[in-house]
């Protein structure tokens, strides 16, 4: 079956503007979780959504924000971009549901962000 | 979650088997031990998890201590393409928080040709 989908793979886009992601999990799968990879950072945790809603959230501020669709997919927007939010941004899927024991998670590719 | 201690780096030879350590001293009795690996620029892959008794699949076998302190992840034939981070992380996996990875810094294997 198809995997995680995250679309765009690569984006510029210069300071102060805003971008949205997009992620497609795995068919079935109802958990989504967003993640920011930094050479400084490491990867560190951004939210997570669950049958459209948002669940847990990272330390991060508000710029950064997302939402879940009926089908699953989610999105994930950061408004007024600094330079700083340069990143790999990963979505992953997992079946979620407290009773699940499938609770392992599939990434994506991740989106290349650069913000120039 | 607990937290985890590894190596920073570790070399194998191809074809040999590659064994990384993690430890997990402060794991309470519902946390898992799970393994993800990162190869460069690519989104984290799940290899394997495990509570206490050992676990093995088609990439790795996982080695749990019976105290549950610390676990090793082997590979037993270890290719160039295994080269990547590693990432060592214990949770509870019906937790609240569900889905929330903490990953630390991850051993970086080299495998050497």
């Amino acid at each position: 079956k198809a995997g995680v989908t995250q679309t765009p793979r690569y984006l510029i886009k210069t300071r102060g503007q805003q971008v949205t992601l997009s992620c497609s999990p795995i068919s079935g799968h109802r958990s989504v979780s967003w993640y920011q990879q930094t050479p400084g950072q490491g990867l560190q945790f951004l939210f997570e959504y669950f049958s459209e809603t948002q669940r847990n959230k990272g330390n991060f501020p508000g710029r950064f924000s997302g939402r879940q669709f009926s089908n699953s997919r989610s999105e994930m927007n950061v408004s007024t971009l600094e330079l700083g939010d340069s990143a790999l941004y990963l979505c992953a899927s997992s079946l979620g549901g407290t009773g699940s024991m499938n609770t392992e998670a599939f990434f994506g590719q991740g989106t290349r962000l650069t913000v120039v | 979650d607990a937290k985890t201690t590894q190596p920073t780096s570790m070399d194998c030879a191809e074809g040999r088997a590659a064994n990384l350590p993690c430890n997990h001293s402060t794991i309470s009795g519902n946390e898992y031990v799970y393994w993800y690996r990162q190869i460069h620029s690519q989104g984290p892959q799940y290899i394997i998890h495990g509570l206490k008794n050992n676990e093995t699949n088609e990439m790795a076998s996982l080695i749990i201590t019976e105290d549950r302190k610390s676990s090793t992840l082997i590979l037993p034939h270890a290719t160039l393409r295994d080269t990547a981070v590693y990432y060592c992380i214990v949770r509870v996996p019906h937790s609240g928080s569900a889905r929330q990875l903490t990953f630390g810094s991850g051993t970086q294997l080299t495998v050497l040709p």
